[in-house]
């Protein structure tokens, strides 16, 4: 079946260190979306990626979108303590289907 | 407050009992998810609509598990003969999906409904 995996699946970063997450999909994608969700929380939209090769920038987070539509990531510079939580790559494919990952969930030592 | 809401927030309830969650999403919202969450997991796809017709139904889905959304705005989800491995984070979240609008499709959650069978 169609498969969306994150690495890693936890990840432990010192603040001030930078912080990557990649996102593969068994599945060619029509976009793909990054949400947040903190402890507690629920997921919080970050952003889409609709273009093959696309990059975007918020603040000091970077997202990507593979030329092939069907890798992702996500680079955080300058780890806060406030980018802790858990962050979920999302696939869609042609067929309207959603796919969650499985998140990777960051923890950052003050 | 705007948002999509859930009901209950929480919910126990013994195996074998019926239980039925709602949810209303954002007013203009034409597309409405269910998933289901646990523990160090990314939610789990059950079911969505595109107003009030069900378009897609997860094969994981039981056929315990029922959802409608009549009128095309609020949903409900029902989970018959509840039994311990249905204890979960129910998350709804809903969407302005197609025609062109522009918009990032990007699903707005609500707080989720957390079950507990025991």
């Amino acid at each position: 079946g169609q498969q969306v995996m994150q690495i890693p699946q936890y990840q432990h970063v010192q603040e001030g260190e930078d912080f990557t997450t990649y996102c593969n999909s068994s599945t060619t994608l029509s976009n793909i979306q990054w949400y947040k969700q903190r402890p507690g929380g629920h997921p919080v939209f970050l952003i889409q990626l609709v273009k093959s090769g696309e990059v975007k920038k918020q603040k000091r987070l970077t997202f990507q979108f593979g030329e092939a539509k069907k890798n992702s990531s996500l680079h955080i510079t300058a780890t806060q303590t406030t980018d802790v939580g858990t962050y979920f790559c999302v696939g869609k494919t042609s067929y309207d289907k959603v796919i969650f990952g499985p998140g990777t969930s960051l923890s950052v030592i003050p | 407050d705007t948002g999509v809401s859930q009901n209950p927030r929480h919910k126990i309830t013994k195996r074998g009992q019926n239980v039925t969650f709602r949810c209303d999403p954002i007013s203009e919202h034409n597309r409405l998810y269910w998933y289901r969450q646990t523990l160090g997991q990314g939610p789990e796809f059950l079911t969505y609509f595109q107003n009030e017709a069900q378009l897609e139904k997860s094969r994981l889905l039981s056929d315990r598990f029922s959802a409608e959304r009549p009128k095309g705005s609020f949903s409900t989800l029902e989970i018959q003969r509840t039994e311990q491995g249905d204890s979960a984070m129910y998350l709804c979240a809903s969407s302005l999906d197609g025609y062109g609008t522009g918009s990032p499709n990007e699903q707005f959650f609500g707080p989720g409904t957390r079950l507990t069978v025991l």
